[in-house]
């Protein structure tokens, strides 16, 4: 059965810094690709990050572009996002995701961030 | 970027068909997936590349993706899909996962 258990989140004040892991189970964590998805209170999804499997290749929203760094470990099964310079538009719930030829059919249950003072 | 436009709310009877649209520039030419979710719970895929449905999930979900907009079909509806509805492409000039705004399903 494939497990995807998200950590790290919390309250942080503006400026801060994070880090939030997903341990994943249940599959060949190599073999895919992962996302990081968010949701701020009361509000829709939206894409953070990707990273692929093997070869590193790496995305991120515009939005998030330059403060936050996706990562992987392979042999620990863990996916992270390092979050720097945390805003208050920051404050979501955290979800990691496998992809599946551009879907996401397989989701944790997430971890909240609260970017505040 | 690219943008997905959904309407903010739907509402249909127990029984009768919803339909989900899911507006972008030349839609029809992108693989379009949607999202089921509860509240409190995290999103389910209930339809991937337009039209095919993941293991589970009900015959009554199905979708279409034409021109410049795709659909999520819900029919005989039932209390138990009240649920925000969420479509999502992967955009291939900016390499960005894009989802639409949203829909939420009112079963009356």
């Amino acid at each position: 059965e494939v497990q995807l258990v998200e950590s790290g989140g919390g309250l942080v004040q503006p400026g801060g810094s994070l880090r939030l892991s997903c341990a994943a189970s249940g599959f060949t964590f190599s073999s895919f690709s992962m996302n990081w998805v968010r949701q701020a209170p009361g509000k829709g999804l939206e894409w953070v990050s990707y990273i692929s499997g093997t070869t590193n290749i790496i995305y991120y929203a515009d939005s998030v572009k330059g403060r936050f760094t996706i990562s992987r470990d392979n042999a620990q099964n863990s996916l992270y996002l390092q979050m720097n310079s945390l805003r208050a538009e920051d404050t979501a719930l955290y979800y990691c995701a496998r992809e599946v030829s551009g879907n996401l059919p397989y989701w944790g249950q997430g971890t909240l961030v609260t970017v505040s003072s | 970027s690219y943008v997905l436009t959904q309407p903010p709310s739907v509402s249909v009877a127990p029984g009768q068909t919803a339909r989900i649209t899911c507006g972008g520039d030349i839609i029809g030419s992108q693989s379009v997936h949607w999202y089921q979710q509860k509240p409190g719970q995290a999103p389910v895929l209930v339809v991937y590349d337009d039209s095919d449905r993941p293991s589970g999930i009900p015959e009554r979900f199905s979708g279409s993706n034409s021109g410049n907009t795709a659909t999520l079909t819900i029919s005989r509806v039932e209390a138990g899909d009240e649920a925000d509805y969420y479509c999502q492409v992967w955009d291939s000039s900016s390499y960005h996962t894009v989802f639409g705004g949203g829909t939420q399903l009112t079963v009356l």
